[in-house]
């Protein structure tokens, strides 16, 4: 079974773009979550998706915003790009709890876009 | 709030000795699953061993196993007979409550293993 997809893997963009990062699940995880991982901040939650329905969201700008496609795979966009926003983004799937007999919470991460703000 | 601390920021040890990486953590549920989560450099981040707070005993995958306190809110990796493929940043997670889709990180421990 592949794994987490994410593209692009490298991106170099200057303030005050715009970027969309794009992530396919594991065949069959209908949920997908974001996380931006800074050396100062660590790992940040960003939001979840579930069913095309976004049901969970971090303590972010609305700068930051997604969506999920039918097919689960899921897009972040980040508007007016900030030199702040130079970070890792993971993303992440797992199972929903409506089909796991115990929820483990156990995510599924893929490599990462790295996103550089000049 | 549901929190996670790794006191450790950096360790390192030479191959094939043991090390342990320390993580407390705050929670108000009475049952959860915690993790233990590697993250090789420019590697994708992976799920080493998991614990589940209703069981008692310490969970083990070959040479990584696991301290858990519950009382204590304390949930250690030991890595025994470390191996230079170990050197990664660890990072310490759980779901801030049952069925979360998201986990709470700690801030991660980078270990270094030398030859």
């Amino acid at each position: 079974k592949a794994g987490v997809t994410q593209t692009p893997r490298y991106l170099i963009k200057t303030r005050g773009q715009q970027v969309t990062l794009s992530c396919s699940p594991i065949s069959g995880h209908r949920s997908v979550s974001w996380y931006q991982q800074t050396p100062g901040q660590g790992l940040q939650f960003l939001f979840e998706y579930f069913s095309e329905t976004q049901r969970n969201k971090g303590n972010f700008p609305g700068r930051f915003s997604g969506r999920q496609f039918s097919n689960s795979r899921s897009e972040m966009n980040v508007s007016t790009l900030e030199l702040g926003d130079s970070a890792l983004y993971l993303c992440a799937s797992s199972e929903s709890p409506g089909l796991a007999v115990f929820n483990t919470g156990e995510l599924f991460f893929g490599e990462g876009s790295r996103l550089t703000v000049l | 709030a549901q929190t996670v601390t790794q006191s450790q920021p950096e360790m390192s040890v030479q191959e094939a000795e043991t090390v342990t990486l320390s993580c407390t953590y705050d929670t108000s549920e009475s049952n959860y699953y915690l993790f233990w989560y590697k993250q090789p450099p420019s590697r994708q981040m992976i799920l080493v061993i998991r614990q589940e707070a209703y069981k008692q005993q310490n969970a083990t995958e070959n040479r990584f196993s696991v301290n858990f306190q519950k009382a204590a809110k304390s949930f250690s990796l030991k890595i025994s007979d470390s191996q230079l493929g170990d050197t990664a940043m660890y990072f310490c997670a759980f779901p801030p409550f049952q069925g979360a889709q998201k986990l709470v990180f700690g801030q991660g421990t980078r270990l270094t293993i030398n030859p």
